[in-house]
């Protein structure tokens, strides 16, 4: 079962605009990370965030964690070519005896349009 | 350079041939998984191990066996592949404190086709 889960699953702008990305996700986490996937390649980490934790920022990058309502969000601001790729966030929890799981939801495919 | 090996990178194989997908990191991980990638069904954990000799099944375990015998290398076995394990495999490695996890390390991937 996916514990997290993006919206939306495609997004389309144009260069310059800001991009925001949400994931939702359904249990207790100890964390929340996003990462960035380009085609066909390896995932590279973006952020972490923890759980007692309700913003970070690096760079242009800000995510925001809301445990209340079980959902965090990435943004992205003044976006370029270069941020076209696909956006997953991953959740740790702990799931009892079977101790702790890193879920990854469906990804965003964001494209950014020159 | 820290970093997290997969070999071999792309592999073409017969329904039934047995077959091992290498995994290496260099970062003294504890925590190592395997995940496969499918189009429109994102990552799914296979199997993760928290430190040597402590694996557990993820998601999608069925057809799988891994080992972790040293705790840089975490071997991905396939004993009688089938084509619907035709996908895009990545392993990760991260610290483990208390059990959580942390920043996950890719590696660049592999793609596996069973015929």
């Amino acid at each position: 079962s996916q514990q997290g889960e993006e919206d939306p699953q495609a997004l389309s702008i144009q260069e310059g605009e800001n991009a925001t990305m949400n994931c939702s996700y359904k249990t207790s986490i100890n964390n929340l990370q996003w990462y960035r996937q380009n085609s066909g390649r390896g995932l590279v980490h973006l952020i972490l965030i923890r759980s007692n934790e309700r913003e970070k920022h690096s760079g242009r990058l800000r995510v925001t964690l809301d445990t209340s309502k079980k959902s965090s969000s990435l943004l992205i601001t003044a976006s370029r070519a270069a941020d076209t790729a696909s956006y997953f966030c991953a959740t740790d929890a702990t799931w009892g005896d079977a101790g702790n799981m890193l879920t990854f939801g469906g990804g965003t495919r964001l494209m950014v349009k020159p | 350079e820290a970093q997290v090996t997969q070999n071999p990178r792309y592999l073409i194989t017969v329904t039934g041939k047995k077959l091992t997908v290498t995994c290496s990191q260099n970062m003294n991980h504890e925590y190592m998984s395997w995940y496969r990638q499918d189009p429109g069904l994102g990552l799914r954990q296979i199997y993760y191990s928290m430190n040597v000799e402590a694996t557990d099944k993820g998601d999608v375990p069925e057809g799988y066996k891994v080992s972790r015998k040293e705790k840089r290398n975490f071997p991905l076995i396939l004993e009688s592949p089938s084509p619907n394990q035709t996908s895009l495999y990545f392993c990760a490695s991260s610290f483990s404190i208390s059990g959580v996890t942390d920043t996950q390390y890719f590696g660049p991937g592999t793609r596996l086709t069973v015929l």
